[in-house]
């Protein structure tokens, strides 16, 4: 198995609403990546788990809540958005090098994408 | 910080010749990876090439390849025979190392398009 999957592919939520989006990899990485995007802008990112404890969190506003259960799965709890919120959340995961070096992770794989809308 | 610089927000190339994208970087470290990423209009971010700063030899995959000028901070992509599968947004990307985990700083993106 050599991908991301991210669900549900699009999901349409009102302010008051809670829900989550998934994503699963089982390629053994160990790092893994939520990132935002707008349309026609680069990625953002939002958060980093490594070893399925939270390294970065990019000043992300507290209705985005990340978790990280075990090393296949990443979910992102969303609470009380703003129609702003709205975009292509984008996971990613990378595979942790024996060796020490330039970099301890290898090059980031991406799912497909969760496209959210926030009315 | 670093940053990733792509100036040509557009290009445009005909089916079977050859284009190169721009990128340039900003960084204060010697050692780092650069990356290339294809971005499709099914919005699927899909690796394409990558780059280890402390190789001199340009990266090469089938048609894609890059020209590493590591003192000049610059790091062009050539795509060879375009194809009309090659029309997406292109993002140079760079990788930084904060604290004991790493991130990817990303250009603003070339759209691509390959006319028939």
């Amino acid at each position: 198995d050599t991908e991301v999957t991210q669900t549900p592919k699009h999901l349409v939520m009102g302010m008051t609403n809670k829900k989550s989006l998934k994503c699963e990899q089982h390629m053994g990485h160990r790092a893994m990546y939520w990132y935002k995007q707008k349309a026609k802008k680069p990625p953002e990112l939002m958060f980093v788990y490594s070893y399925e404890k939270l390294s970065i969190n990019e000043s992300v506003p507290s209705r985005f809540s990340p978790e990280c259960p075990n090393s296949s799965l990443l979910n992102l709890h969303l609470h009380a958005l703003q129609p702003e919120d709205s975009a292509l959340y984008l996971c990613a995961s990378s595979r942790k090098k024996g060796t020490s070096g330039a970099s301890s992770y290898n090059e980031q794989f991406f799912g497909p994408g969760t496209r959210l809308t926030v009315l | 910080a670093q940053t990733v610089t792509q100036s040509q927000p557009e290009m445009s190339v005909q089916e079977a010749e050859t284009v190169t994208l721009s990128c340039t970087y900003d960084t204060s470290e010697s050692d780092y990876y650069l990356f290339w990423y294809k971005q499709p209009p099914s919005r699927q971010m899909i690796l394409v090439i990558r780059q280890e700063a402390y190789k001199q030899q340009n990266a090469t995959e089938n048609r894609f390849s890059v020209n590493f000028q590591k003192a000049a901070k610059s790091f062009s992509l050539k795509i060879s025979d375009s194809q009309l599968g090659d029309a997406a947004m292109y993002f140079c990307a760079y990788r930084s190392r904060q604290g004991g985990s790493e991130k990817l700083v990303f250009g603003k993106g070339t759209k691509l398009t390959v006319n028939p």
